[in-house]
């Protein structure tokens, strides 16, 4: 059964990058059969995705925050991470890293980690 | 940019049938998946390609897709059913995720 677990700062200032890593156990993220995304919730709010990466580093990004986003991957450490450069308050919020499955041109996202709130404030 | 349209909220009384759906154009022309988010827990997978459930979900739920309507419907609702469900669908660009619907059951 995979895991996936986020970590990295809890509190970011304005204007500066977040950076955050999931960790994944239980499975090897090289293994070619997912994608790997981040989605991020604010607080009583919906789920926005963020972009995803495959193993051979190709990424996809939501339009609109593709200027300050980057995803990578670091296949000996079972990882990929998140950074969201220029930060502001909107950027507050929970965020997921997930299991991106796929299929028939589809995405759909069968397994979570828990979640790591994030807080803009200086 | 593409929009999901859900009911910010549906009841059920238990035992029940519950639905909840999920509007966007054309959006029968795209695959939908549905997921479920109880308070202060991630989102679980419960539907995806429109009427596949992934294995540990119980067969009452179910998910349909046409025209510019898709559907979760909830068979015999239970009370641990009661949360927040989102659907989403790739609309050429980015994955999109509707705004949410809040199940009630009472």
């Amino acid at each position: 059964q995979v895991q996936l677990q986020e970590s990295g700062p809890g509190l970011v200032k304005p204007s500066q990058t977040l950076s955050l890593t999931c960790t994944v156990s239980g499975g090897f993220i090289s293994s070619g059969s997912y994608y790997w995304s981040w989605i991020r919730q604010p607080a009583g709010k919906g789920l926005e995705w963020i972009g995803r990466i495959y193993t051979s580093g190709r990424t996809t990004y939501n339009p609109s925050l593709k200027s300050r986003v980057i995803i990578s991957v670091d296949t000996s450490k079972n990882q990929f991470s998140l950074k969201l450069s220029s930060v502001t308050a909107a950027d507050t919020a929970l965020y997921f890293c997930a299991r991106d499955a796929y299929s028939s041109s589809a995405n759909w996202f069968d397994a979570w980690g828990q979640g790591i709130l994030v807080t803009v404030s200086s | 940019s593409y929009e999901l349209t859900q009911p910010p909220s549906v009841s059920v009384s238990p035992g029940q049938t519950a639905t909840i759906t999920c509007s966007g154009n054309q959006l029968g022309n795209k695959y939908v998946c549905w997921y479920q988010q109880k308070p202060g827990q991630s989102p679980v997978l419960v539907t995806y390609l429109d009427t596949k459930r992934p294995s540990g979900i119980p067969e009452r739920f179910s998910g349909s897709n046409s025209g510019n309507t898709a559907t979760l419907t909830i068979s015999g609702t239970q009370a641990m059913d009661e949360a927040d469900y989102y659907c989403q669908a790739w609309d050429g660009s980015t994955e999109v995720f509707g705004g949410g619907t809040k199940l009630t059951v009472l």
